[in-house]
């Protein structure tokens, strides 16, 4: 069975310009989320989409959303890009069958390292 | 405010050596998780501690709950350099995972 997979893996952006990235989640797995990792935050939860609906989200500006297709992928995008948006976006996928997302076990992807100047 | 913190921050030892690591927190958790992330790639589930005392082995890891579910520590036994990596510990006092900041760990030969 695939694993989670992130695309691009890499992106150097400037700041000011907007980024999407995309990941596709395990067959099957209907729930996707997404992360932030940085070495003084570590990884911190932004958003949770289940059956293409935003079930949940983090402590996140405005500027950072994400949508979710009917065939499970999903995209997040971040515009007005700024120095400290540069990180590794990681996202997961689960089953969900519980309904709170931290019940479920959770599969991450490689990520997307983001490089903002 | 981190809700759990990990430490040490950064270990370096040698094949063979002994080590734990430690999660904390003042908060109580239904569970916590334990990950290992290994550089380019994402976080990896080791295993989930519910019971509180709870111990559970992987192999030559060594997992435990604190009594209390505030805590938990992971003992390595004769680390070897393919326990290199980032490790993560993760609990939900609400809907999604607090991940601690981690513990970067170096094994040499």
């Amino acid at each position: 069975k695939a694993g989670v997979t992130q695309t691009p893996r890499y992106l150097i952006k400037t700041r000011g310009q907007q980024v999407t990235l995309s990941c596709s989640p395990i067959s099957g797995h209907r729930s996707v989320s997404w992360y932030q990792q940085t070495p003084g935050q570590g990884l911190q939860f932004l958003f949770e989409y289940f059956s293409e609906t935003q079930r949940n989200k983090g402590n996140f500006p405005g500027r950072f959303s994400g949508r979710q297709f009917s065939n499970s992928r999903s995209e997040m995008n971040v515009s007005t890009l700024e120095l400290g948006d540069s990180a590794l976006y990681l996202c997961a996928s689960s089953l969900a069958l519980l309904d709170r997302i931290s019940y479920n076990e959770q599969f991450f992807g490689p990520g997307t390292r983001l490089t903002v100047l | 405010t981190q809700l759990l913190e990990q430490s040490p921050q950064f270990l370096s030892i040698q094949e063979g050596e002994n080590l734990t690591v430690y999660c904390n927190s003042s908060s109580v958790f239904s569970s916590l998780q334990w990950y290992r992330q290994e550089p380019g790639e994402g976080p990896v589930l080791l295993v989930t501690v519910v019971t509180g005392g709870e111990v559970k082995k992987l192999k030559r890891l060594t997992f435990q709950f604190g009594d209390a579910r505030k805590d938990s520590s992971l003992h390595i036994t004769a680390a070897q350099p393919g326990d290199t990596g980032l490790y993560l510990c993760a609990g939900a006092p609400g809907y999604a995972l607090n991940f601690g900041k981690g513990t970067s760990l170096l094994v040499t030969p």
